[in-house]
């Protein structure tokens, strides 16, 4: 597709529930990025792709977090036992190497 | 580590008023400074990418122009539409290739 498609709009999950969410990249790009805005204008890095190998992990809390970008597939990004400090929005992002980089829409999670 | 700083958080400008916003930035060797548009509760759109020093770019009413420690965003005669968020971000080779984000200013126009 011509944009970054990112599902669901929104979710909400109890304190210690799953969530799983999806990105689909801009067609030919060969990279993925998610980052995670907790307050208002912050951005904070946590994983890319370069196709479906890890890229860069070093934002990723590694205990709960987990993501993958398969063939054929959207990227996800799962967070296992969600917590209240997980509630942001999550933004999905594609780009070729070193080139113009586009944002979805994002998904925000509620955690209650 | 990198570092960016924007500057004015916040800006509010009478339709027609020209004004110039800052973004400064420490890094370890410059790939690429974006600068996105952030409407409330949507994504970041994508405007500019500038690679090197004294390069410039132009889209409407936008100007993005880079030097060695900063860029610029000017709003030339800008509308209420332009009315969002400018968030300003970097690459470097230090970095990885993960965009190191400012935290916006926030710009307002008014009729």
């Amino acid at each position: 597709g011509e944009e970054v498609a990112q599902t669901p709009k929104h979710l909400v999950r109890g304190e210690g529930q799953k969530a799983k969410l999806y990105c689909a990249p801009i067609k030919g790009h060969s990279y993925v990025f998610w980052y995670q805005q907790v307050l208002k204008n912050e951005f904070k890095f946590l994983i890319s792709f370069q196709n479906e190998n890890v890229f860069d992990e070093t934002g990723m809390p590694k205990e709960r977090f987990s993501a993958k970008c398969l063939p054929n597939s959207p990227c996800s990004l799962e967070i296992q036992a969600t917590k209240l400090e997980d509630s942001a929005v999550y933004f999905c992002a594609s780009s070729q190497p070193e080139r113009d980089r586009f944002f979805g829409p994002g998904t925000r999670l509620t955690v209650l | 580590e990198d570092q960016v700083t924007q500057s004015p958080e916040a800006l509010r400008l009478q339709e027609g008023e020209s004004s110039s916003l800052n973004c400064s930035y420490t890094v370890s060797g410059l790939r690429g400074l974006f600068w996105y548009r952030q409407d409330p509760g949507k994504g970041p759109e994508f405007l500019f990418t500038l690679y090197s020093a004294g390069e410039e770019k132009e889209k409407e009413r936008l100007k993005a122009t880079l030097t060695k420690k900063e860029s610029f965003l000017h709003i030339t005669a800008p509308k209420p539409e332009d009315s969002a968020t400018y968030l300003c971000a970097v690459t470097s080779a230090g970095g990885g290739n993960k965009l190191t984000f400012g935290t916006g200013t926030q710009l307002k126009v008014e009729l």
